[in-house]
């Protein structure tokens, strides 16, 4: 069973702070990476994708990926109350489907 | 403007009943996939289809059925053999290929529930 892992949180932090988010994967062959971000009552919405091992920056989100160790991280610089959702981590497998992890929730505090 | 619509966004089932949820894309994607999401959790592959008249059971296809006569148009029946139907179902697409570079686009979901 391939399976993707994140810890379900709720993840705290201060507005302004950096919020970090984490997923692991048990898939080796997985080769590409999406972090989609999900408002309570809505449906996800894609925010970032990553292929390669190292970061990928835009605006005020970096994926960081890691293949060895088997790892895809979210980072969100200057955390706005706004950006309180749930981050769903999703992995594209050799059959070309994608797999959620179960999702952390994120909460910014003013 | 280029979306998934889906339809009806709220959905209520009796008991023995077989209901339809719409799922409608002008993206011109050949992939179009059916979730489910319990709350609190992740989502769930139920159907998917990536060519029109073909499509593969996902991960939690029993009580469900598709069908896929038209390349926009992706409809899944929730049927009675479906006991716990209660859920946010939904919709999503994406181009159809070898290339890994292919994230899926959601719909706004129907949330159903049982009456």
């Amino acid at each position: 069973q391939k399976e993707v892992e994140q810890n379900s949180g709720p993840l705290s932090v201060p507005e302004g702070a950096i919020a970090s988010l984490n997923c692991t994967y048990s898939d080796r062959v997985s080769q590409s990476f999406f972090w989609y971000r999900q408002y309570s009552g809505k449906s996800p919405e894609l925010i970032m994708s990553i292929y390669s091992n190292g970061d990928k920056e835009d605006g005020r989100f970096t994926a960081q990926l890691n293949k060895a160790s088997q790892y895809v991280s979210l980072l969100i610089r200057d955390s706005q109350p706004s950006d309180s959702a749930t981050y769903l981590c999703a992995v594209r497998n050799a059959g070309n489907m994608l797999t959620f992890g179960g999702g952390t929730r994120l909460m910014v505090k003013p | 403007d280029g979306g998934i619509t889906q339809s009806p966004k709220y959905l209520f089932r009796k008991e023995g009943q077989n209901v339809t949820l719409s799922c409608e894309q002008n993206l011109n994607h050949d992939a179009m996939y059916w979730y489910r999401q319990d709350p609190g959790q992740g989502l769930r592959l139920i159907y998917y289809s990536q060519i029109v008249n073909d499509f593969q059971k996902g991960d939690i296809a029993e009580g469900y059925s598709v069908s896929r006569e038209k390349k926009e148009s992706f409809p899944l029946t929730v049927t009675s053999a479906q006991k716990n139907p209660t859920a946010f179902y939904l919709c999503a697409s994406s181009i159809r290929g070898q290339t890994i570079y292919q994230p899926q686009h959601f719909g706004d979901g129907t949330r159903l529930s049982i009456l």
